[in-house]
């Protein structure tokens, strides 16, 4: 079946620094990979995705780059903010399910 | 306003005594979900629905009952809880095409099974 793995696990960096969380996947038949945002006693909440079609794809600081060869793809921020301080999880369908990855604590120190 | 609602939000139970969290949601979405958030494990999805009358599978379906009677409705049930069921769970819905959609979840419950 499917397999997300999500690393680092935990990413300290200073506020204007950028971050980067690489997820790899198993199954080629993938094509479609959201990146979710949980804030500290939030719900998870979708802030970018990518479909298979693309290999890159911004959102004003937010970037997803995908690599479908190398079965990676992976969250940029740039000039990171205190705002930015959360847990991301990566995803990756296998036919009807979603697997995600095991998440990021990103920490953005002012 | 568009939201996926889940009660309760949090419940302490005694092993075995049944209990269900409800999960409705308002956009006629016709994928729903849930997931069971652990630390350092992510979010593991546990029975998935594409439509109503049609449930599937997650990747930790073991001690759980889902149903999909309506659109809007998708309750979890546990019939006998045990410890290891202690929890964070969410609910989440999506357009047609489910896995592949924007999943939107809601507020979670947490659940103590003592």
């Amino acid at each position: 079946g499917e397999n997300v793995e999500q690393h680092p696990s935990t990413l300290s960096v200073q506020e204007g620094d950028s971050a980067v969380i690489k997820c790899t996947y198993s199954d080629s038949a993938s094509n479609y990979f959201p990146w979710y945002k949980q804030e500290l006693g939030k719900r998870p909440q979708l802030i970018i995705d990518i479909r298979s079609n693309v290999g890159e794809k911004k959102d004003q600081r937010i970037a997803v780059t995908l690599n479908k060869t190398a079965k990676h793809f992976s969250l940029h921020i740039t000039e990171t903010q205190p705002e930015d301080s959360a847990v991301y999880f990566c995803a990756a369908p296998q036919a009807g399910k979603l697997i995600f990855g095991q998440g990021t604590e990103l920490s953005v120190k002012p | 306003e568009a939201q996926v609602t889940q009660n309760p939000r949090y419940l302490i139970t005694v092993t075995g005594k049944k209990l269900t969290v409800t999960c409705s949601q308002n956009m006629n979405h016709e994928y729903m979900s849930w997931y069971r958030q652990d630390p350092g494990l992510g979010l593991r999805q546990i029975y998935y629905s594409m439509n109503v009358e049609v449930t599937d599978k997650g990747d930790v379906p073991e001690g759980y009952k889902v149903s999909r009677k309506e659109k809007r409705n998708f309750p979890l049930i546990l019939e006998s809880p045990s410890p290891n069921q202690t929890s964070l769970y969410f609910c989440a819905s999506s357009l047609a095409g489910g896995a592949k959609n924007i999943q939107y979840f809601g507020a979670g419950t947490r659940l103590s099974v003592l």
